[in-house]
Order: C-alpha cells, then sequence, then structure tokens
C-alpha cells in the first residue's frame, strides 16, 4: 500500500523568502509523483509531476520539486514567495501498476505568505 | 482541448433531504472518473471511482452512492442527506493509458442543516 506524508500542515513565509514544503512517500513500486496547489473553493490544479528521468521537476508559477528515491521525498520548493502562492498544497503518489490509477493524496500544507 | 464541469457550485440542504450532483467531461473519451470529499480542515477522501459507464468503485462505505449513465457523466447521490456529508466535493478525471495525472473540476459546496 502506498501513502503520503506532509510534515507541516501550516506553513509561514514572509513575502521573497524561501518556500519548502515537505513530502514523502511510501511506494512498493516506482511511484509517480505530483504536487496540486487548491485556491480557496476552487478545484486541483497541477503544478508538477514527476514520472520518469530527470528527478528535478520545474512546474507552474516558479514551483520546482525533486524526486530523492533513497529518501522517498519529493519536495517542493520555489526561491522566492509572492502573496499569490498563499494556498493549500498537496502531494500525491500513485503506483504505476493497476488499472485505475488512483492517486493517494498527503493531507495538505496550507501555506500563509507574510508581507 | 478538455474541460471538466460541475454542478451546482453551492448547495445547502436539509437533514434528511435527497442529493444529486453532477459532474460532466468534455474532450475526452472513455476517462476514469472519480468523486472526492473535503471535510472542513481535512485533506481528499476519495469516495468513488469509476472506469466505464456502469462501473462504479466505492472507497468508503456510506449512504452515498454514485452512477455513471454516461461515458462522460458522474452523479453523486444521496437519499437522505446527514449533517456529516457537508464538505467540498470534487469530480476528476484522468486519460486512461497515460501517466496518472489526474484533472479536477471546480468542486461542489455542500452544507447540511
Amino acid at each position: 500500500a502506498q501513502s503520503v506524508t506532509q510534515l507541516g500542515s501550516h506553513v509561514s513565509v514572509s513575502e521573497g523568502a524561501l518556500v519548502l514544503l515537505r513530502c514523502n512517500y511510501s511506494s512498493s513500486v516506482p511511484p509517480y509523483l505530483f504536487w496540486y496547489v487548491q485556491y480557496p473553493n476552487q478545484g486541483l490544479q497541477l503544478l508538477l509531476k514527476y514520472t520518469t528521468g530527470a528527478t528535478l521537476v520545474k512546474g507552474i508559477n516558479g514551483f520546482e520539486a525533486e524526486f530523492k528515491k533513497s529518501e522517498t521525498s519529493f519536495h517542493l520548493t520555489k526561491p522566492s514567495a509572492h502573496m499569490s502562492d498563499a494556498a493549500e498544497y498537496f502531494c500525491a503518489v500513485s503506483e504505476t501498476s493497476g488499472s485505475a490509477r488512483q492517486l493517494t493524496f498527503g493531507s495538505g500544507t496550507q501555506l500563509t505568505v507574510l508581507p | 482541448s478538455q474541460t471538466i464541469h460541475q454542478w451546482p457550485a453551492t448547495l445547502v440542504q436539509p437533514v434528511g433531504s435527497p442529493l444529486s450532483l453532477e459532474c460532466t467531461v468534455e474532450g475526452t473519451s472513455n476517462p476514469n472518473l472519480y468523486w472526492y470529499r473535503q471535510a472542513a480542515g481535512r485533506g481528499l477522501q476519495l469516495l468513488f471511482y469509476s472506469v466505464g459507464i456502469g462501473q462504479i468503485s466505492s472507497e468508503v462505505p456510506q449512504n452515498l452512492s454514485a452512477s455513471r449513465p454516461q461515458d462522460r457523466q458522474f452523479i453523486l447521490s444521496s437519499k437522505k442527506l446527514l449533517l456529516s456529508d457537508s464538505g467540498f466535493y470534487l469530480c476528476a478525471w484522468r486519460k486512461t493509458g497515460v501517466n496518472n495525472e489526474q484533472f479536477f473540476g471546480p468542486g461542489t459546496r455542500l452544507t447540511v442543516l
């Protein structure tokens, strides 16, 4: 069975500071990994994904994440936070086998950006 | 391009009343479809998924049900709502045979009073 742990349900950073949101996963087979963002009262939007190949993945809005197999991690970073980055962020994992290929989501991290 | 619609956007219903939420996808065929719920302060809970017309898998026992009467239509229903059914309901779709990315609809905010 696969699982996702997001350390820190709430993270606050100052505008212009580094954003680091942590995600660790467990999976019995090589995983596909995703980060989604959710703004209030909206659906989830895909930020970036790792499937195969380069372990450093760049996404939208200046975010990137690095897949580290030895650490079973997929942390999300952004060099300089912007007020518009305030939202909830979800890490998700999917095994590369299985018919419906469901996603398992972490519990989410609420990012607050302070002026 | 593909789009996903959910309606209604918001809904306030009394306890014991029925429920019907609708999700439709445009621009793709034979998608996998998913219903999730977000309760206040909690993460995403997968409720149902479907790999084809009439094929429904339930993840969590509850008083909700789902149906897929058409290829790109997914309906979430209840005969009698409970207070605990309040939450934000999200529909998602995924292409079959590719890298598991799911695309989410705008959601329905349900308040049961």
